[in-house]
């Protein structure tokens, strides 16, 4: 059983698009997570929801919208996309905010705007 | 604020090779020290972590002890594969608040 999903695997669009990226995990964990990784493999917080709460909200542009249903799913909608958004994103979870706490990866969703 | 520092990659090695990969770290509180890995095409995995001072984490051949005194978690392994081949991502925690990555370093083991 996959513990964190994303779909889709590649996304491929056009400049100006609305797209959306979904993540799922099985774990029974209270923490997800949404990262960028750029070309250069550097990692970015983007965003992190605790039981449906957004606790953090990095700097990015309000043209990326996360939405938490319920806890075990937290879904990036992106608009008006730009060519500075191509990257992969990453899904993640952790029981919680605790300072020991793992954070468990998706297998990541590679973005490609033309 | 806190930050981890890594030392730049790639770094390339012969396979059988020993390996480390330096990881310094800036702390105000006491957190806990991970090392996570990224294969080729995947997302990051656990790699190993240690929580205190002095805890040594370790986890496929990789070990990694918790230096307070040097602000350091220097990741090691005595003969490598190529099946390592991988970027390694050093992080720490301090209980609610967000992992803080350093900027991962990229392993190239030749047969």
């Amino acid at each position: 059983d996959t513990a964190v999903s994303q779909t889709p695997k590649y996304l491929v669009t056009q400049m100006g698009n609305d797209k959306s990226i979904k993540c799922e995990q099985n774990l029974g964990h209270d923490t997800m997570y949404w990262y960028k990784q750029d070309s250069k493999k550097f990692l970015k917080i983007m965003f992190s929801y605790n039981n449906k709460e957004l606790i953090i909200n990095e700097t990015v542009p309000n043209r990326f919208s996360p939405k938490s249903p319920d806890k075990a799913h937290l879904n990036l909608h992106i608009n008006s996309l730009e060519l500075g958004d191509s990257a992969v994103y990453f899904c993640a979870s952790s029981p919680g905010q605790g300072g020991t706490d793992t954070q468990y990866f998706g297998p990541g969703t590679r973005l490609t705007v033309l | 604020g806190d930050s981890v520092t890594q030392m730049e990659g790639p770094v390339t090695l012969s396979e059988e090779a020993f390996l480390t990969i330096n990881c310094t770290y800036t702390a105000t509180g006491y957190p806990s020290l991970f090392w996570y890995v990224q294969y080729p095409g995947e997302g990051l995995q656990l790699l190993l972590k240690a929580t205190k001072a002095d805890d040594k984490g370790s986890n496929k051949g990789f070990e990694a002890t918790y230096r307070k005194e040097t602000t350091s978690f220097h990741l090691e392994k005595g003969s490598v594969q190529v099946s390592d081949s991988a970027v390694y991502f050093c992080a720490l925690k301090e209980s609610n608040y967000q992992l803080i990555w350093g900027a991962g370093t990229k392993l190239i083991i030749k047969p």
